[in-house]
C-alpha cells in the first residue's frame, strides 16, 4: 500500500527558507501514471495547490508563489521536495504531499501524506 | 478567497440527505473534471469522488457526484454521525493562471 510521509522543521523564522521532503514508500515514484504534489492548508481555510512534479523532473507551480517555490524530485531515493523561500507569517499552514493521477488536468489526489504543521515565527 | 465557491455549512438529521454545491467558471469546472474530498478534524483530506462522479474503491455509494456546466454537486444520503466533516471540491484551472484549485470548504453537521 502506497504511503507518503512529509518531513521537515515545524518552525521557521520569517525571511528564512522552508525545506520539506516527501518520502514515498510501497510504490515507485518513477511512474508515468502520476504527478507528485505539494498542497498546503492555512488554519481554518481550504487546501491550496503549491505545485506538481513529474518523475521526469517537469514542474508546474502556482503562480501565486512566483519564484519563491522550488520543487524537485530524487527518483533514486523515492522522494520529492519543496523549498519555499522568504517565508512570512502568511505561509503558516499544514503542508501535505500527495499523489496526483495523470494527466495533469484530471487533478485528483488519491493518496495523501498525514501533513506537517509549519509555523512561521521569530 | 477561493476560486471555487461552496456554501460554508449544511446540516441535516441522521438518515437524511444533504447536497453540497461547488460553483466555478468555464475555465475550470466548465472544462475539467471535479473531485471531492472529505476531511475529518486533524486529518488529511480523503478522496471521495473523482472525474465528476466516480467513487474510489471503499467509498460507499451513499456518496455521489454530479456536474452541470460550471457547477458540481456532492450528495450524501443516509447521513451518519461519522459523516460530520469538512468537504472540499477541487478541479484544474485552465486559464493563464493554470493549476489546481479548491473550494473554501463546507462543514457538514449531523443534527
Amino acid at each position: 500500500q502506497l504511503q507518503l510521509q512529509e518531513s521537515g522543521p515545524g518552525l521557521v523564522k520569517p525571511s528564512e527558507t522552508l525545506s520539506l521532503t516527501c518520502t514515498v514508500s510501497g510504490g515507485s515514484i518513477s511512474s508515468s501514471k502520476y504527478y507528485w504534489d505539494w498542497i498546503r492548508q492555512p488554519p481554518g481555510k481550504g487546501p491550496e495547490w503549491i505545485g506538481s512534479i513529474y518523475y521526469s523532473g517537469s514542474t508546474y507551480q502556482n503562480l501565486y508563489f512566483k519564484s519563491r517555490v522550488t520543487i524537485s524530485i530524487d527518483t533514486s531515493k523515492n522522494q520529492f521536495s519543496l523549498k519555499v523561500h522568504s517565508m512570512t507569517a502568511a505561509d503558516t499552514a499544514v503542508y501535505y504531499c500527495a499523489r496526483h493521477i495523470a494527466p495533469l488536468y484530471s487533478y485528483y489526489m488519491d493518496v495523501w501524506g498525514k501533513g506537517t504543521t509549519v509555523t512561521v515565527s521569530s | 478567497q477561493s476560486v471555487l465557491t461552496q456554501p460554508p455549512s449544511v446540516s441535516a438529521a441522521p438518515g437524511q440527505k444533504v447536497t453540497i454545491s461547488c460553483s466555478g467558471s468555464s475555465s475550470n469546472i466548465g472544462q475539467n473534471f471535479v473531485s471531492w474530498y472529505q476531511q475529518l478534524p486533524g486529518t488529511a483530506p480523503k478522496l471521495l469522488i473523482y472525474e465528476d462522479n466516480k467513487r474510489p474503491s471503499g467509498i460507499p455509494d451513499r456518496f455521489s457526484g454530479s456536474k452541470s456546466g460550471t457547477s458540481a454537486t456532492l450528495g450524501i444520503t443516509g447521513l451518519q454521525t461519522g459523516d460530520e466533516a469538512d468537504y472540499y471540491c477541487g478541479t484544474w484551472e485552465s486559464s493563464l493562471s493554470a493549476g489546481g484549485v479548491f473550494g473554501g470548504g463546507t462543514k457538514v453537521t449531523v443534527l
